[in-house]
């Protein structure tokens, strides 16, 4: 089943524009991760964040939480080319990561 | 470091067979999992390992096997494909449960 859901499903924005997306979950949770899939590739861990913490940066990504909503939000600023790929939300509850669907970004030149 | 080690990288296989996917590790993780990748689907748990000689179910583990003889290696099989089972897979190690997990670059497989 799954526990994040990101939203939109698909983005598309110029180079140099931010990028935002959106992750909502349903239980409980010890913390909540972003991670990148280029095209055909394995996924690449961005950024955690506890469920503890409000907010996270990690150069151009920034990462919001609020248990409250159960929901996060992973900005990425000044977008490049190299940043179009999928994103998803895992979230760690019970010691299992659930996965999201992801969010599709294109950056156009 | 090598990292997470996923082999073959594609695979097509008839209706019936089995096969193993080979996922191996250097990062002396505790935990490995693996995952299917369908579209418009986030990942979806099948077996999981916490230790050597560890291994539970997932979320859609039925057509599955997996074994942990060691830290590093953490074999898939599928006992007879069927075309359900076209997907693709990725094997992912952590130091434990639900702390960042690496992943490998992925098996497609198609059952034919």
């Amino acid at each position: 089943s799954q526990q994040g859901e990101e939203d939109p499903q698909a983005l598309s924005i110029q180079e140099g524009e931010n990028a935002t997306m959106n992750c909502s979950y349903k239980t409980s949770i010890n913390n909540l991760q972003w991670y990148r899939q280029n095209s055909g590739r394995g996924l690449v861990h961005l950024i955690l964040i506890r469920s503890n913490e409000r907010e996270k940066h990690s150069g151009r990504l920034r990462v919001t939480l609020d248990t409250s909503k159960k929901s996060s939000s992973l900005l990425i600023t000044a977008s490049r080319a190299a940043d179009t790929a999928s994103y998803f939300c895992a979230t760690d509850s019970n010691y299992q990561l659930i996965w999201g669907a992801g969010t599709k970004l294109i950056i156009k030149p | 470091n090598a990292g997470v080690t996923q082999t073959p990288k594609f695979q097509v296989l008839k209706t019936g067979q089995s096969m193993t996917l080979q996922c191996a590790q250097d990062m002396n993780h505790e935990y490995m999992s693996w995952y299917r990748q369908d579209p418009g689907m986030g990942l979806r748990l099948i077996h999981y390992s916490v230790g050597a000689g560890i291994t539970d179910q997932g979320e859609v583990p039925n057509g599955y096997n997996v074994s942990r003889s060691t830290t590093e290696d953490f074999p898939l099989r599928l006992l007879s494909a069927a075309p359900s089972q076209t997907s693709v897979y990725f094997c992912a190690s952590s130091t434990r449960q639900g702390t960042e997990a690496f992943f490998g670059q992925g098996t497609r497989l198609t059952v034919v």
